[in-house]
């Protein structure tokens, strides 16, 4: 099965609203990480978090390891945060391989 | 730093026909990984290489891909006789293991979408 599950699949929200995100894996992990991909684009790497809460600018993102859950907030979102967002399971300390979630499909209307 | 650079960005090649994609990762990483990206099955570990030697390469299809890395500066995905399920982007990236705090973050290229028709 799936070890790394992303919901919602899809989120709508208008701007100034507040985004949740949330990331769940079926195995320990190592490290999670974020990463953020507009339409036809890179992937940005956003967090590199293994545990704990982590902040930059209106993104936070928490990885509570006993719960295997990790998640990402976006306060205050704007038009410009639309875009696909990723979580990645490292199983192996510091091996660097990655096992992606389906992602988020984030739009922020006007 | 440019980044990791991936070439060709677009390729469209018949079917039965050979494709080599190239990745060039920032210089001074030691780790280079490759994915690749449908709308159905979403990003999937290919294989990846650390200081040049292949470490992982459980998702490669067996038969027809190939992935080297010859030098530190460039790797290549070669898929011989393409399908039409080869259809994709192909995500390259890369990461140094030197840099404990911000553990191994990848770098991302822009991808090569390859078009089997």
């Amino acid at each position: 099965g799936q070890q790394v599950q992303q919901s919602p699949a899809s989120l709508v929200l208008q701007e100034g609203e507040n985004a949740e995100l949330q990331c769940n894996f079926s195995t320990s992990l190592n490290s999670m990480q974020w990463f953020y991909q507009r339409p036809g684009g890179s992937l940005v790497s956003l967090f590199y978090n293994p545990s704990g809460t982590k902040h930059s600018g209106r993104l936070t993102s928490t990885t509570v390891i006993k719960e295997r859950r990790s998640s990402l907030h976006i306060s205050s979102s704007q038009t410009t945060d639309s875009g696909t967002y990723l979580c990645a399971l490292e199983l192996n300390y510091n091996q660097g391989k990655l096992i992606f979630g389906q992602g988020t499909k984030l739009s922020i209307k006007p | 730093n440019a980044g990791v650079i991936q070439t060709p960005r677009h390729k469209v090649t018949g079917k039965g026909q050979e494709a080599t994609l190239w990745c060039e990762p920032i210089s001074g990483h030691s780790a280079v990984f490759w994915y690749r990206q449908t709308i159905v099955q979403g990003l999937e570990f290919l294989t990846y290489f650390r200081n040049q030697a292949p470490i992982d390469d459980s998702g490669m299809p067996k038969e027809r891909f190939s992935a080297q890395m010859p030098n530190q500066s460039h790797s290549t995905l070669k898929i011989q006789s393409t399908q039409p399920q080869d259809s994709a982007v192909y995500l390259c990236a890369s990461s140094s293991f030197l840099d404990r705090l911000s553990g191994n973050t990848l770098y991302f290229g822009e991808g090569s979408r390859l078009i089997v028709v």
